[in-house]
């Protein structure tokens, strides 16, 4: 089955810190795959995405890039902000009938200090 | 904008008290998902609906409903919330292929927090 494995928490950066999330997943097939944030008492934003091999989604600052051979999709921003604190999923879809499921990862604290 | 709604923000109810909480869409999407979400923890999909087909998890107890009028609503009840039923409870869209087809991704709503006292 599908699973997604992404890096414990919590992540406490100080402001313009590079940030790296890992994130590595197991599939059949050609997932596509997504990074979520979540800030607090709000619902799931979508951050990127990437849907084949060798993709780069980036969208704020932050990037991740579609890894087939390590099975990898980390996140990373080149400098942090405050308002960057939030919940980080990893998450993959795969197809199957009518099942447009996602698979998440359990999700990454991520605290930014002024 | 076009949007997923989700009404009420918050909830408060009684322990073995029937509650339901709404969702609404203006993204014309033919797929709806709801899904539990505990503290610190990931979402966990309790059903989805694709148009009126409504497809349970195998996990989802008894107690949680949905309904669908249409395409726009979607409706969560939970016949005789728990304690443990306390959580945030998340409405997400999506289309599929032949629909606007945007690959996998789901559109989420703020959620509903439920507090069972």
């Amino acid at each position: 089955g599908n699973s997604v494995t992404q890096m414990e928490g919590p992540v406490t950066l100080s402001e313009e810190a590079f940030l790296t999330i890992n994130c590595t997943y197991t599939a059949t097939g050609y997932p596509s795959l997504f990074w979520y944030v979540q800030y607090p008492g709000e619902g799931l934003q979508l951050l990127l995405k990437a849907t084949k091999a060798d993709d780069k989604g980036s969208n704020k600052g932050f990037e991740a890039t579609y890894r087939k051979e390590t099975t990898s999709f980390h996140l990373e921003k080149g400098s942090v902000q405050v308002s960057d604190s939030a919940v980080y999923f990893c998450a993959l879809a795969n197809s199957g009938g009518s099942n447009y499921k996602l698979t998440f990862g359990k999700g990454t604290l991520l605290t930014v200090n002024p | 904008d076009a949007m997923v709604i989700q009404n009420p923000r918050y909830q408060v109810t009684q322990f073995g008290k029937p509650v339901t909480l709404s969702c609404s869409q203006t993204l014309n999407h033919n797929v709806m998902y709801w899904y539990q979400q505990k503290s610190s923890q990931a979402p966990k999909l309790l059903f989805h609906y694709y148009d009126k087909d409504f497809n349970n998890e195998a996990d989802t107890p008894d107690n949680f409903q949905s309904r669908r009028p249409n395409t726009s609503f979607c409706f969560l009840d939970i016949r005789s919330p728990g304690l443990g039923d306390a959580a945030m409870y998340l409405c997400a869209t999506s289309t599929t292929p032949g629909q606007g087809w945007r690959g996998y991704e789901q559109y989420f709503g703020p959620g509903t927090r439920l507090t069972v006292t």
